[in-house]
């Protein structure tokens, strides 16, 4: 199993303003996740950050609201560009363990609150 | 349009009693699912999955029943405890990719002593 440092753990943000966080796992990945959880809905996948190359945003999620960085096989970041109210949610980030029995970890998240 | 849908938000159960939470899926080419726990203030933890091969897989009080031809599927805990109330998250993925999984909402599950 993976496990998955996330910090912050929570903030309350200013809006206008930008917030990095930071994912740490104690394994190098090939593909390491971030996904948003808006209140009362489900975990959303943001995008996939790939080592040496750019991030792959789904669709609704765009590089210059949520620019990520993925400098090696075992660090990420997720920022969280000129934020609003809307902004406001918990963001996770994940990887992913193959082999028989697939499954997704996850760090802790980051509650983030736009005021 | 949720692929994975759990129409149930929130679930009320008596200690020692059965729990049973549901999740609809409309995507037929997903072959691979999984329940994750999460608590308040922490990520989601992987449970129990199913592999579309099988109608059901069983791992102490947890059982996961897959009906493919209702694109259904159900998580059962047997007997309920207050250390289950959580938020629990159905999930669904494709073999072919990555094992990326796409999520219901959630059921909130509340285990009264």
């Amino acid at each position: 199993s993976a496990v998955i440092s996330q910090k912050p753990s929570r903030d309350i943000c200013q809006r206008g303003t930008s917030l990095t966080i930071q994912c740490q796992v104690d394994s190098q990945v090939t593909m390491m996740f971030w996904y948003r959880q808006q209140p009362g809905q489900s975990l959303t996948l943001i995008a996939t950050a790939n080592q040496g190359s750019e991030a792959t945003y789904e669709s609704g999620f765009v590089i210059d609201k949520f620019p990520i960085s993925r400098p090696n096989l075992t660090f990420s970041t997720l920022t969280v560009s000129n934020m609003s109210p809307e902004d406001s949610s918990i963001y996770l980030c994940s990887v992913n363990q193959r082999g028989a029995h697939p499954e997704a970890f996850f760090g802790q998240g980051t509650r983030l609150t736009v005021v | 349009d949720q692929q994975v849908k759990q129409n149930s938000p929130s679930l009320s159960v008596q200690e020692g009693r059965i729990s049973i939470l549901n999740c609809d899926y409309t995507n037929s080419m997903f072959d691979y699912f999984l329940w994750y726990k999460k608590y308040p203030a922490e990520g989601p933890t992987f449970l129990i999955s199913i592999s579309s091969i099988k109608d059901k897989n069983e791992d102490g009080r947890f059982t996961v029943f897959l009906n493919k031809s209702a694109k259904h599927l159900s998580l059962h805990i047997v007997p309920s405890q207050p250390g289950d109330s959580a938020v629990y998250f159905c999930a669904a993925s494709l073999s072919g990719g990555s094992y990326i999984p796409t999520f219901g909402r959630g059921t909130s599950l509340i285990v009264h002593p």
